[in-house]
């Protein structure tokens, strides 16, 4: 059974720089295809999608903050970490980590992903 | 910023039909890219309802349907049940975010 579970600080102060961690069971990042994701929600507002790690190391970000953010991934570890520096009030939000499946269609022709299992989320604020 | 524009809220009474339109453009939903639903009940993390425009996760109930057309998608809940209260967002790919999806504002379903 897929699970994934986010852990990290709950409080940050604004500059300083925020690392999650993701730990995950039931499939490995090392198996082709295989691919995490980090989400997050803001209080009250909508979803947002942070970065993707691939199962060949692979990585995709936002590039509103691409500048910002680093995802890696341990595989012998089950785990991804996401860092993001100079954290501001904004940035407070819950975060998310999920299995992100990819899938081809044949009717458009591209690849689509979507996230299939979620962590439960973690809270993080960002205060003095 | 979302680009992908949903009402805020629908509501309906018990038993009774409510569709949720996601809205996009041409460097997302209207270029031919997927639309997936997602879920997400009070204090919970978001679940997966629909993916590909129309293909339900086995466990997701034949109530929930969705379908895309053009540069718009729609999620469709047929038989309101009071466990259905809760945000729904949809989700597809855009060519500026360069890997990653995006996903829709957020329609809140209240269950009368």
């Amino acid at each position: 059974q897929v699970a994934l579970r986010e852990s990290g600080p709950a409080l940050v102060k604004p500059t300083q720089t925020l690392t999650l961690t993701c730990t995950f069971s039931g499939f490995s990042l090392s198996t082709t295809g295989m691919r995490v994701g980090w989400i997050r929600q803001s209080p009250g507002k909508a979803l947002e999608w942070l970065a993707r790690i691939d199962w060949d190391d692979d990585k995709y970000y936002r590039p509103s903050l691409k500048t910002r953010l680093t995802v890696s991934r341990d595989t012998s570890k089950n785990q991804v970490v996401l860092t993001m520096t100079n954290m501001d009030p904004v940035d407070s939000a819950t975060y998310f980590c999920a299995r992100v499946v990819g899938r081809y269609s044949g009717s458009s022709g591209n690849y689509y992903y979507y996230m299939d299992v979620w962590g439960e989320g973690t809270t993080v604020t960002v205060s003095s | 910023q979302s680009v992908l524009t949903q009402p805020p809220s629908v509501s309906g009474a018990p038993g009774q039909r409510v569709t949720i339109s996601c809205t996009g453009s041409s460097s997302n939903i209207g270029a031919g890219y997927e639309v997936h639903w997602y879920q997400q009940l009070p204090g919970a993390a978001p679940k997966v309802l629909i993916y590909g425009n129309d293909n339900r996760p086995s466990g997701v109930p034949d109530r929930f349907s969705g379908s895309k057309s053009g540069t718009s998608a729609s999620l469709a809940i047929t038989g309101l049940q009071a466990e259905d209260e809760g945000d729904y967002y949809c989700q597809s790919y855009d060519s500026s975010l360069s890997g990653l999806g995006v996903f829709g504002t957020g329609t809140k379903v209240t269950v009368l």
